[in-house]
């Protein structure tokens, strides 16, 4: 595709609840990250893929995070038993240039 | 451990004043260098990036970066600003370790354009 394409661009859960969010990105981009940006906030990192590589996983928070990446296609960030503090925008970007998508919003209620 | 910092959380300047806002990075590895650009409510836009070459790097919307190897900083700069450059700002670096690259970003510097 021509840009990074995030899904949903809007996401509201109950805490306690499980969510997927996805992230498409540039066709022939090898390297693929995950951040998350609180209000007001900087980029935190998630984790970072690189081809066939072991994934970066050093940003994860708490093992309720976990990223799949298969080859160089498209990621899923899966956030299990939302909490509220889980509430943020999830971005995605892809690699060599960064590209970054529009993100997903998450909120726990 | 490998950081960026950006030393000012909020900048205001006046229309058409020069801004400087100001990036450090701290590696003992080779390094790349992004400014990015995120205006309200939307997502992060690569506003200029240093990969090699010239250190003085021009990008969009008429803003230049000078990467210092010696002081290890890569400040943003524009000679004169606009109402429409009021966003947040980011400066972000790539450490090349090993084949891997790391993007560790700043806090961010909120640039408030005041008429």
């Amino acid at each position: 595709g021509a840009g990074v394409s995030q899904s949903p661009s809007n996401k509201v859960t109950e805490k306690g609840k499980d969510v997927e969010l996805r992230c498409d990105p540039i066709s022939g981009h090898t390297a693929l990250y995950w951040y998350r940006q609180r209000l007001g906030q900087g980029l935190e990192f998630l984790i970072y893929f690189q081809g066939n590589s072991a994934p970066d996983k050093s940003g994860l928070p708490s093992d309720r995070f976990s990223a799949e990446r298969t080859g160089e296609s498209v990621s899923t960030l899966t956030i299990q038993r939302t909490q509220q503090e889980d509430s943020a925008v999830y971005l995605c970007a892809s690699t060599p240039e960064a590209f970054f998508g529009q993100g997903t919003r998450l909120t726990v209620v | 451990a490998q950081s960026v910092t950006q030393l000012d959380s909020q900048v205001p300047v006046f229309e058409e004043a020069p801004v400087e806002l100001r990036c450090n990075y701290s590696s003992s590895v080779s390094v790349y260098l992004f400014w990015y650009v995120q205006y309200p409510n939307q997502g992060l836009q690569l506003l200029l990036k240093y990969l090699s070459g010239s250190t003085l790097v021009k990008g969009i919307n008429g803003f230049e970066a000078e990467f210092n190897k010696s002081q290890t900083s890569f400040h943003l700069r524009k000679p004169s600003v606009h109402i429409s450059d009021t966003a947040e700002y980011f400066c972000a670096v790539k450490h090349i370790i090993q084949g891997a690259q790391k993007l560790v970003f700043g806090q961010g510097t909120r640039l408030t354009i005041n008429p």
